[in-house]
């Protein structure tokens, strides 16, 4: 079984200053994708990120990075220069190639403070 | 714009009185994802389909079924809602399952049992 963890439910940053918000997961796959998904309040869940595990440097966009450990099955987000519209929940999320779908941790809501 | 679309986007139900949700895509996406989201949780995977293919999680009660008449369009039935059934229920679509671009999500049905 493959599952995800994220063991911060909910963190705040004032706006301009960078927060990083953590993830571990655990798969017996060799090939496999990570994610991070941010879902604001009531609105559509979007893709922020994505990590192939094969590839050793880290994927960044924009204002977001990802520092990914694999042997230590770790993949957290680092968003800089925090702003308001980064309120929001934001989901890690491990995809089996082989089953065909993602597994999601419990998520992470996120707060930017003016 | 290429997009995953939800109906209704909230949806009141009697306790016991089948209901059926819809999803739509413009995206020409293979594969298309139901999951079932409580409140600040995870989402968790019902059943998915790549292609006509359907695939069930071991633990999807029976009470939810899901029809995909054809690309674009997929439905969940839920037989006999219960309280516990009321959540909101997220339809996603990915290209391929052997190569994750991610998901693209629609803005999800949230489901009232009364």
């Amino acid at each position: 079984a493959q599952t995800v963890t994220q063991s911060q439910p909910e963190m705040s940053v004032q706006e301009a200053e960078t927060v990083t918000l953590s993830c571990t997961y655990d798969t017996s796959e060799n090939n496999y994708y990570l994610f991070w998904y941010k879902q604001p309040p009531s609105r559509q869940m979007i893709l922020v990120i994505r990590q192939e595990a094969y590839k050793q440097q880290n994927a960044t966009e924009n204002r977001f990075s990802v520092n990914f450990q694999k042997a230590a099955k770790s993949f957290s987000l680092k968003i800089s220069d925090s702003q308001l519209g980064d309120t929001a929940m934001y989901f890690c999320a491990c995809y089996n190639t082989n089953a065909g779908k993602s597994t999601f941790g419990d998520g992470t809501t996120l707060t930017v403070k003016p | 714009d290429a997009m995953v679309i939800q109906n209704p986007r909230y949806q009141v139900t009697q306790f016991g009185k089948p209901v059926t949700l819809s999803c739509s895509q413009t995206l020409n996406h293979n594969v298309m994802y139901w999951y079932q989201q409580k409140s600040s949780q995870a989402p968790k995977l019902l059943f998915h389909y790549y292609d006509k293919d359907f695939n069930n999680e071991a633990d999807t009660p029976d009470n939810f079924q899901s029809r995909r008449p054809n690309t674009s369009f997929c439905f969940l039935d839920i037989r006999s809602p219960g309280l516990g059934d009321a959540a909101m229920y997220l339809c996603a679509t990915s290209r391929d399952p052997g190569q994750s671009d991610g998901y693209t999500f629609g803005s999800g049905t949230r489901l009232t049992v009364v």
